[in-house]
């Protein structure tokens, strides 16, 4: 059983720039979930995807955008990036939406705006 | 909304000895509880959860946690601590079935130095 990928390891970007982000959810599960890190804490949630649609979004502007593959995996996009979107990116990916499923986490992206 | 409070940001335990992280969380209902760790630069991995049941429940690496809903609290527990389990311990909670919410909400962690 493959669990969660997350490409690329390391990304350093200019203020102004877009990014794209990419997840590969472990076998069978059908839920993604993208949360972002800062240094030091919690992570915190920027949105879901169940069966390629948005299901639940956090408290992030609409420059974070995501998507979700008929396969499951999925991409988070950040446009117009500022140094504040330095952070760990996690990806994690769970059974099903709803229900007593834990969310299983990807090694992450850093992700470094200058 | 749910929020989830680690009051101790930093422990220094010795090899051996016992240890114990607190998490308290603020919800109306009982929530999904988890307990994850993250060693440097590496992602979240789940140590145990709590989604029902017997409230003293048992996860890897020798940890247990108890789920205490008189105190809201959800604390981590094992009897004798390894150099292995230095790392970064957090707490989390997701409101039970509520399509279009799943999200764990997580608290600030607390970082565990094991010393010899």
């Amino acid at each position: 059983e493959t669990g969660v990928t997350q490409s690329p390891t390391h990304l350093i970007k200019t203020r102004g720039q877009q990014v794209t982000l990419r997840c590969s959810s472990q076998s069978g599960h059908n839920t993604v979930s993208w949360y972002q890190q800062a240094l030091g804490q919690g992570p915190q949630f920027i949105f879901q995807y169940y069966r390629e649609e948005e299901n639940g979004r956090g408290n992030f502007p609409p420059r974070f955008s995501g998507l979700q593959f008929p396969n499951y995996s999925s991409e988070l996009n950040v446009n117009a990036l500022e140094l504040d979107d330095s952070a760990l990116y996690l990806c994690a990916s769970s059974l099903n939406m709803a229900g007593p499923y834990e969310q299983y986490f990807g090694p992450g992206t850093r992700l470094t705006v200058t | 909304a749910q929020s989830v409070t680690q009051p101790d940001i930093h422990i220094t335990v010795s090899e051996g000895a016992s240890l114990e992280l607190r998490c308290n969380y603020s919800y109306g209902a009982t929530p999904y509880l988890f307990w994850y760790v993250q060693s440097p630069g590496q992602g979240l991995q789940l140590l145990l959860k709590y989604f029902s049941g017997d409230t003293l429940v048992q996860g890897i690496k020798g940890f247990e946690a108890e789920f205490k809903r008189s105190q809201s609290s959800f604390n981590l527990r094992k009897p004798s601590v390894h150099w292995s389990d230095a790392a970064e311990y957090f707490c989390a909670v997701r409101v039970t079935p509520n399509f279009g919410n799943e999200k764990l909400t997580f608290g600030t962690g607390t970082r565990l130095t094991i010393i010899p």
